[in-house]
């Protein structure tokens, strides 16, 4: 059975601190495997990450991949308080439905 | 530009009364579409998906059925509804498959108590 677990369950913070966030994954045929913000409704997408030790970075963000040792991590630096969300990790399999497995989400909250 | 569309936002329904959730999407043409539940503190669990009209793919067996009457058009039903349907439903879309990944993109949600 595909399993997509993310660690840890709940992490608060102060502003201006560093956050890392894990998502690791036992599944076959993966194909990418990707990050998703979710504030109130909407998961909102933020990286896709395919091959192995290539960072993605957007402004304070940045995503990296082992696909050797099958985990991937999210990391935020100076976060701020509209970084409060749930982040969800997602993994891609070749298939015809380009369907997504998620994992059960990290739930981040930043104090001022 | 794409967009989607899922409509109600909330519904409170009493337990055995039927369920129709609908989603569209506008600005692309022959989508992947999908179902998922969000329980309360959980991630999403796929329900359904289609890769065109008609062609419905179910992941959990359970009391919901979906279909697919147009392009982008996705409805999810159920006939009659358990207090275990209550959750957060979410539909997105997405290109689709081919050679190269794609992410999905996700509605608002619709938040279902069934009470």
């Amino acid at each position: 059975e595909d399993k997509v677990v993310q660690s840890p369950l709940s992490l608060v913070v102060h502003e201006g601190d560093t956050v890392t966030l894990n998502c690791s994954y036992e599944v076959t045929n993966f194909r990418s495997l990707l990050w998703y913000k979710q504030e109130k409704k909407a998961p909102t997408f933020l990286f896709m990450l395919t091959s192995s030790g290539i960072e993605k970075k957007s402004g304070r963000l940045s995503s990296i991949l082992d696909k050797k040792e099958l985990f991937s991590i999210l990391n935020i630096i100076a976060t701020q308080t509209g970084d409060s969300a749930v982040y969800l990790c997602a993994v891609g399999f070749y298939d015809a439905g380009n369907m997504l497995t998620f994992g059960g989400g990290t739930r981040l909250m930043v104090k001022p | 530009s794409q967009t989607i569309h899922q409509w109600p936002a909330t519904l409170v329904q009493p337990v055995g009364s039927p369920l129709s959730l609908e989603c569209t999407v506008e600005g692309t043409s022959n989508p992947n579409l999908y179902w998922y539940r969000q329980a309360a503190g959980r991630g999403l669990q796929l329900l359904f998906y289609s890769v065109g009209i008609g062609q419905i793919s179910s992941e959990v067996p359970q009391n919901l059925s979906a279909s697919r009457p147009q392009d982008r058009q996705f409805i999810l039903s159920s006939k009659k509804l358990l207090l275990s349907d209550s959750g957060f439903y979410l539909c997105a879309w997405s290109v689709l498959g081919g050679p190269v990944s794609t992410e999905a993109f996700f509605g608002q949600g619709t938040r279902l108590t069934v009470v």
